[in-house]
């Protein structure tokens, strides 16, 4: 199974902020990473797909990069409605694992 | 436009079963990828079954020869038979469409909460 490892698990921010996640496997995903955006109560929303396409209708101050077995999402100016906790997944092989999410939260 | 609408959970004791129903439209469940995605509460976030659009599934280790996942075309819907059930199982329950190509989950149902104990 391929493990994915997020850091940091939480992640104290000011609006404004430029805000870096990283996501490391466990093995080589040929860029079949995935980022995902969830806020209480709600499903989860995809972000940015195949390592650094951006999902249709996602604003542009969300990008991903990477590739091989490290991948970062990056806010590059964050917004209120941005304080949520992101998860990375990976879609190459069965099992699909997701990270531990890193909660952005108000510093 | 592509909704994706869970049914089926609720309470039960554990050893039972329960069948949970994801209803699709939008789109065709069986040309595409279709997956079920669960939440401890408090937890994040764990991958539990696919249905590729050939038919094939594959399922999480923590729940294989327990769970089924399954498809009605005719009904444009998805289901997850849960058998066995334990208090560890039990979570909110989401389905999630898998695009082509990258098998990305794009589409995601609101979720419905399973809850097992006695």
């Amino acid at each position: 199974d391929i493990r994915m490892t997020q850091s940091p698990f939480s992640l104290p921010a000011s609006v404004g902020d430029r805000v870096t996640i990283t996501c490391r496997a466990s093995q080589s995903t040929s860029n079949y990473v995935n980022w995902y955006q969830q806020k209480p109560g709600k499903a989860p929303k995809l972000l940015i797909y195949a390592a650094f396409s951006l999902q249709g209708g996602v604003p542009s101050r969300f990008s991903g990069s990477g590739s091989g077995t490290d991948f970062t999402l990056t806010i590059s100016t964050l917004q209120p409605e941005d304080f949520a906790t992101y998860y990375c997944q990976q879609s190459y092989s069965t099992p699909w694992t997701f990270g531990q999410g890193t909660k952005v939260e108000m510093k | 436009e592509v909704q994706l609408v869970e049914s089926g959970g609720g309470l039960i004791q554990p050893g039972g079963s329960l069948r949970l129903s994801c209803a699709a439209s939008g789109f065709t469940v069986s040309s595409i990828y279709m997956s079920w995605v669960r939440q401890a509460p408090g937890k994040g976030l764990e991958w539990v079954s696919v249905i590729y659009s050939g038919g094939n599934t594959y399922s999480a280790d923590s729940v294989k020869g327990r769970f089924t996942i399954s498809r009605d075309d005719s009904k444009n819907t998805l289901y997850l038979q849960m058998n066995s059930l334990r208090i560890e199982d039990t979570a909110v329950y989401y389905c999630a469409r898998a695009a082509l190509g990258w098998v990305q989950l794009d589409y995601w149902g609101q979720g419905t909460l399973v809850t097992v104990s006695s």
